[in-house]
């Protein structure tokens, strides 16, 4: 698999439910970024975490890294219909150039 | 504080013609880069560019594609002769010049290109 790969492809929650979202990565990083797509828009920067840190909160966000895994988990807590969108985890090696996932689609029922 | 700016919104261009996508930075940013996204994919790094300088092409197909930051302007990416598997929306992003090695890239609204 690619680096940075999301998992899982697609979820579908209920409003008010938690959403969980992995990303997994082959190489050593400097930062791994999460970011957010609407339909047909740009990206939004959500959180940046870099290699040295475990743990880093924004809101209802909660984004842990484990480098000893190459892996990366983001949580959205108490979701809301608004969350919707594909959200993709991005990998910075030090190049700048940074290396994308395909993405989670989540879908958040009102 | 404006974000990044990219036009046209939509391109159609039949094969064969010429596309420019244009890129203005965040106001204080130097430093831009160019993504390709194809449908249900994520985007796929294409270059990343100073002023006056390509700094890392190696996303660049190396044929019919190029890219510039002139001193004075917006980031150009070209695609000349554009054939159908050209279609897709393209970013481009940009960063402040730092001296550490993380920092943020902000998007702009992308040009989803259309090649008839």
């Amino acid at each position: 698999s690619q680096q940075g790969e999301e998992d899982p492809q697609a979820l579908s929650i209920q409003e008010g439910e938690n959403a969980t979202m992995n990303c997994s990565y082959k190489t050593s990083i400097n930062n791994l970024q999460w970011y957010r797509q609407n339909s047909g828009r740009g990206l939004v920067h959500l959180i940046l975490i870099r290699s040295n840190e475990r743990e880093k909160h924004s809101g209802r966000l909660r984004v842990t890294l484990d480098t000893s895994k190459k892996s990366s988990s983001l949580l959205i807590t108490a979701s809301r219909a608004a969350d919707t969108a594909s959200y993709f985890c991005a990998t910075d090696t030090g190049r700048r150039a940074l290396t994308f996932g395909s993405g989670t689609r989540l879908q958040v029922q009102p | 504080n404006a974000g990044v700016m990219q036009n046209p919104r939509h391109l159609v261009r039949r094969r064969g013609q010429e596309a420019r996508l244009r890129c203005s930075p965040m106001k204080g940013h130097s430093h831009v880069y160019w993504y390709r996204q194809l449908p249900e994919e994520g985007l796929k790094f294409m270059v990343y560019l100073q002023k006056e300088n390509i700094i890392d092409e190696s996303g660049m197909p190396k044929e019919r594609f190029s890219a510039e930051f002139p001193k004075e302007g917006p980031s150009i990416l070209r695609i000349q002769q554009v054939v159908r598997g050209d279609s897709a929306a393209y970013f481009c992003a940009s960063s402040p010049l730092t001296s550490g090695s993380s920092y943020e890239q902000y998007f702009g609204p992308g040009t989803r290109l259309t090649v008839t």
